[in-house]
């Protein structure tokens, strides 16, 4: 069963704003991923952070966890088109690799 | 990087007809890989563990003798859609997991689109 929830749905952004992405999920994890999936293609992984971690920085990424609040956020600052795709989170309860992903945001960035 | 492969990326089939879809892990030995499955502006759902030698693990609801899984070696799993049918028709994904690891190293494959006529 999915237990990602994420909002917004869908956002459109100008090129060089932020995006911000949140993602709420049910059960204890060990860790938490976020993905990026351009149309019809395969998934790239952005971040991952642990369940002992609040913050992590990637590049223009910035990933938060609140494990008290059960979620975690992606910020994408300066945004560009090539930004453009949806962008999922996914839980890994156990460590085992199963993932369990949220229903995603889809993000357009316009030039 | 380590890359892992899927084949074919896409494939049109007659309704009662099997598929096979090949997933490989090029510059790594993977002990597990997922796959997963994805309707049109859906999220990814996943739909087995494939353990090499030995049985997948399946999801609730995903019946096992309808999506044959066979991981014969470190490199290879492969997904068998057998007697399929228009419902069938979807986006699977696998990843493999990087054998021993740190924490849940894994990669995905591009992608693999079925269509069942």
């Amino acid at each position: 069963s999915q237990q990602g929830e994420e909002d917004p749905q869908a956002l459109s952004i100008q090129e060089g704003e932020n995006a911000t992405m949140n993602c709420s999920y049910k059960t204890s994890i060990n860790n938490l991923q976020w993905y990026r999936q351009n149309s019809g293609r395969g998934l790239v992984h952005l971040i991952l952070i642990r369940s002992n971690e609040r913050e992590k920085h990637s590049g223009r990424l910035r990933v938060t966890l609140d494990t008290s609040k059960k979620s975690s956020s992606l910020l994408i600052t300066a945004s560009r088109a090539a930004d453009t795709a949806s962008y999922f989170c996914a839980t890994d309860a156990s460590n085992t690799g199963k993932l369990i992903f949220g229903q995603g945001t889809t993000l357009q960035v316009k030039p | 990087g380590a890359v892992v492969s899927q084949h074919p990326s896409w494939v049109i089939c007659k309704s009662g007809t099997s598929v096979k879809i090949e997933c490989r892990s090029l510059d790594f030995q993977a002990t597990t890989m997922f796959w997963y499955r994805q309707f049109p502006k859906q999220s990814l759902m996943l739909m087995a563990t494939s353990n090499e030698g030995s049985k997948a693990t399946y999801e609730q609801g995903v019946e096992k003798d309808k999506f044959l899984i066979n991981h014969a070696s470190l490199t290879l799993s492969t997904l068998t859609v057998t007697s399929a049918h228009p419902e069938d028709s979807s986006f699977y994904i696998c990843s493999a997991r990087v054998a021993g690891g740190y924490y849940n190293e894994q990669f995905f494959g591009p992608g693999t689109r079925l269509t069942v006529l």
